[in-house]
């Protein structure tokens, strides 16, 4: 079955620190790789997608960048942080074959930027 | 693109009683619907969904019914527990892919 990872939890970094946060899936080859965010109360914004390793789309411009270095690894970065940063950031993927196929989320990451 | 509204934002109920959350969609060619259960810091989890060749899908006390014609479909809870309070999420999605979320709506039910 597949599985979906990602780390840390909880994060708490001061402002103009980096971030990197990692995301990994198990039991799937190829999946789309996806990140959102969520502010406290809020629904889920898009911010990167990818179908495919060094394939990155951006949904929104900050200061916030995606990478996909291996198949099922996909990594949020920032080099300074900022304080709206701070939210739920989670992690998902779905199937690229097959129709109707659902998207998977992981346990999330709380990030506070203080 | 794909717009998803739902409503109500949030809802409370007695337990025991049913609830429904609705969601409708603009682009006519979203052939994909799933709805999601989110707990208090954890991520959103998989209750139903349904696809466009199906009008009504149920699994327990869980159902959700779709309305091409309409562009709607709607989540229903009957008998609710404690336990189903929780924040749930609408999606629309073609083939699969592109998924757009409706904004949520928040579920409290009272004991």
């Amino acid at each position: 079955s597949q599985t979906i990872h990602q780390w840390p939890a909880t994060l708490v970094q001061p402002v103009g620190s980096p971030l990197s946060l990692e995301c990994t899936v198990e039991g799937t080859s190829n999946p789309n790789l996806y990140w959102y965010r969520q502010a406290a109360g809020r629904g889920l914004q898009l911010l990167f997608y990818s179908v495919g390793i060094g394939q990155i789309s951006s949904e929104v411009p900050q200061n916030l960048s995606a990478s996909r270095p291996q198949d099922r690894q996909f990594i949020l970065s920032s080099k300074k942080l900022l304080l709206s940063d701070s939210g739920f950031y989670l992690c998902a993927w779905s199937s690229k074959t097959g129709l109707g196929n659902t998207i998977y989320f992981g346990e999330g990451s709380w990030l506070t930027v203080v | 693109g794909e717009n998803v509204e739902q409503h109500p934002s949030t809802l409370s109920v007695q337990e025991g009683d049913s609830a429904v959350i609705k969601c409708t969609y603009s682009d006519s060619a979203s052939n994909y619907f799933p709805w999601y259960k989110q707990e208090l810091g954890k991520g959103p989890q998989l209750i139903i969904d349904i696809r466009s060749n199906v009008g009504e899908k149920k699994d327990q006390r869980i159902a959700v019914t779709l309305n091409k014609t309409a562009k709607h479909f709607s989540l229903h809870i009957t008998e609710t527990q404690p336990e189903d309070s929780a924040v749930y999420f609408c999606a629309a999605s073609i083939l699969g892919q592109n998924f757009v979320f409706g904004p949520g709506t928040r579920l409290s039910v009272l004991p």
